[in-house]
């Protein structure tokens, strides 16, 4: 059974500072992996990875895959208030089903 | 607000009513989703259409009857639920039923079974 987990569960921090998430995967026929922020209602889609070693970056935000190792980092650099979220990793592979991992819920305090 | 609409927002229905949840999107996406999120916890997939046909479901119970009348909309029929059912459900959509593209997601519709 494909299974996808996050490390930490959760983690407070505060405002500037920098948060690195994690997300290790076993599947079968890995395609890609995908992490999305969830406040409090629809999960909103930031990175697609399907290649290692690539950097994807977006403002704050970038990701990084392993696929020898099998895991995921999401960092998160002089993080905002606005940046407390439930951040979710979801991984794309065999039988074309997205399997989440249990997320990280972040809380950024002022 | 997101490009895949879900009505209704809130729902309460009683164990023997009939109700169902609809979802939109016009982005031309040919396939869409419908998952179940209970609280803190990840969302589950139970339908996938592909082309407004049924490609996947996941062992869902059979008072969950999903249906795609066209390609813009999903409903999900719900009759005689349990109070277990009690969950956000999220409609989600992508281009293709396939690894290489997101999957947009809904805010979801929140349902208490009384």
């Amino acid at each position: 059974e494909d299974k996808v987990v996050q490390s930490p569960l959760s983690l407070v921090v505060h405002e500037g500072d920098t948060v690195t998430l994690n997300c290790s995967y076993e599947v079968t026929n890995f395609r890609s992996l995908l992490w999305y922020k969830q406040e409090k209602k629809a999960p909103t889609f930031l990175f697609m990875l399907t290649s290692s070693g690539i950097e994807k970056k977006s403002g704050r935000l970038s990701s990084i895959l392993d696929k020898k190792e099998l895991f995921s980092i999401l960092n998160i650099t002089a993080t905002q208030t606005g940046d407390s979220a439930v951040y979710l990793c979801a991984v794309w592979a065999a039988g074309n089903k997205l399997t989440f991992g249990g997320g990280t819920r972040v809380l950024v305090k002022p | 607000d997101t490009e895949v609409t879900q009505t209704p927002k809130h729902l309460v229905m009683g164990m023997t009513n009939k109700k169902s949840l609809k979802c939109e999107q016009h982005m031309g996406h040919r396939a869409m989703y419908w998952y179940k999120q209970k609280a803190k916890k990840p969302p589950e997939l139970m339908f996938v259409y592909s082309y407004e046909k049924l490609s996947i479901n996941e062992s869902v119970p059979s008072r969950f009857s999903p249906e795609c009348p066209n390609s813009s909309l999903l409903n999900l029929h719900l009759h005689a639920l349990q109070p277990e059912d009690s969950a956000l459900y999220l409609c989600a959509s992508s281009p293709r039923d396939n690894s290489n593209q997101p999957q947009h997601f809904g805010d979801g519709t929140r349902l208490s079974i009384l």
